[in-house]
């Protein structure tokens, strides 16, 4: 299995910070990457496709970097609607696999 | 409006049967291929497999062994995941997610929670 390793675990920030987070893939996966946003009690949301292509309806202060084996996922100007826990995925060879998730809050 | 309705929370016994449902709505229920995520409580995503509706081939996460059995009814427009032997392990919220084949996770189910106790 490809093995994606996720930092940091949490992060804490303020509204209108700039964050990052990154995902490492244990073997080269090309652009086959993913971002997922998941609030409380709610499915997770795609938010970055293909490693840097904006989802459906997402902000654009959201944004995608990486090809390889590195990836991340910057938010500018946190709003208070993106605090929340953040997802990364492989999607390059079965079983697909996660990172272990990024919390972000205040 | 794309839609997948997933059947409500269970609770069940170690050892017990169980099958969950996935209903899609708004787009042609057998061209995509329906998968099933899990998220043990606070914790992160496991994919578990996912099935084509149109004929009913799947593939599995291979650390499953085969403790999952994933099916579809085309004619309804519903997919399921079901266990013959639940365990106190499998306590989680499954998900299920609408596939166009590119592994990107577009669609999400409302997730169903499953509860068991040993």
């Amino acid at each position: 299995d490809i093995q994606v390793t996720q930092s940091p675990s949490s992060v804490s920030a303020s509204i209108g910070d700039t964050v990052t987070i990154t995902c490492w893939a244990s073997q080269d996966i090309s652009t086959s990457f993913a971002w997922y946003q998941q609030r409380p009690g709610q499915a997770p949301k795609l938010l970055i496709y293909a490693a840097s292509n904006l989802g459906s309806g997402v902000p654009s202060r959201f944004s995608g970097s990486g090809s390889g084996t590195r990836f991340s996922l910057t938010i500018n100007s946190l709003q208070p609607e993106d605090f929340a826990m953040y997802f990364c995925q492989q999607a390059h060879t079965f079983p697909l696999t996660f990172g272990g998730g990024t919390k972000v809050d205040i | 409006e794309v839609k997948l309705e997933q059947s409500g929370a269970e609770v069940k016994k170690a050892g017990e049967s169980l099958r969950i449902s996935c209903k899609g709505s708004g787009y042609i229920f057998a061209s995509f291929w329906i998968n099933w995520v899990r998220q043990v409580p606070g914790k992160g995503l496991e994919w578990l497999g996912r099935i084509d509706p149109a004929d009913s081939h799947t593939n599995y996460n291979p650390s499953l062994q085969g403790h999952v059995t994933i099916s579809a009814d085309k004619s309804i427009f519903t997919a399921y995941l079901q266990w013959s032997g639940l365990k106190a392990s499998d306590t989680a919220t499954y998900y299920c997610v609408k596939d166009d084949s590119s592994g990107f996770y577009h669609e999400w189910g409302q997730g169903t929670p499953v509860t068991v106790s040993s």
